[in-house]
């Protein structure tokens, strides 16, 4: 059972144009949604976040949409750099049964911005 | 936030075998976590490790299979067990912010490659 899906296992953009990942979720108990950033032979890099009290937040050329009744999020680069080809995971979090908090992965979506 | 290192940072293993992963952080913290991540697949969480209790595995993952320990706030090793090529993995700790976020910091990970 999915709960987080990145449908788009690819994206390519050109450099200086707008990159739009996205993310659906299924669990109406998530409540905190991060977007990490991995390159090859590293460690996931935490890049944004957003509660679900909001519905947008924005840093620097990076902002996430949040649609809490779509269930639906996106992470908006602009513009895009060819140093922002990575794989780009969404991830959502919630405070489980045995109190602990977990985050829930996405199955990664490949951005390749070319110059 | 914490600096945070896996040895090894790669091996390839012979079936039947063990290997110990370990992950040290340069500032103490509650709460540790490890991750797998399979080929072309996302993040699966297999357990949280506080220190001075057991860990806590997610459903799909048992103790005998994956033993971790978590000797003080600054260390903690994932051994993968009895090893079959379907371990071969990426296999990734990480770290919670603390506060009022639930951002989690990853390690670099350790590429286990199982013959």
């Amino acid at each position: 059972d999915q709960q987080v899906k990145q449908n788009s296992p690819s994206l390519s953009v050109q450099e200086g144009r707008i990159s739009i990942l996205n993310c659906d979720y299924t669990n109406s108990m998530f409540d905190y949604f991060l977007w990490y950033k991995k390159y090859p032979a590293e460690g996931p890099t935490f890049l944004i976040s957003i509660s679900s009290i909001k519905d947008k937040n924005e840093d620097g050329r990076f902002t996430v949409f949040l649609n809490k009744s779509a269930k639906h999020l996106s992470l908006h680069i602009v513009p895009s750099q060819p140093g922002d080809s990575a794989v780009y995971f969404c991830a959502a979090s919630a405070i489980m049964n045995t109190g602990f908090q977990k985050l829930v992965f996405g199955t990664g979506t490949r951005l390749l911005v070319s110059p | 936030s914490a600096v945070i290192s896996q040895k090894p940072s790669r091996d390839i293993c012979q079936r039947g075998t063990s290997l110990t992963i370990q992950c040290q952080v340069d500032s103490q913290v509650t709460m540790m976590f490890w991750y797998r991540q399979q080929p072309g697949q996302s993040l699966t969480l297999i357990a949280t490790a506080n220190q001075g209790s057991e860990a806590t595995y997610e459903s799909g993952f048992v103790i005998d299979k994956f033993p971790i320990s978590r000797p003080n706030l600054t260390f903690s090793t994932l051994t993968v067990s009895n090893m079959s090529p379907e371990d071969s993995s990426i296999y990734l700790c990480s770290l919670n912010s603390g506060g009022a976020t639930d951002t989690q910091y990853f390690g670099p990970g350790t590429r286990l490659t199982v013959l």
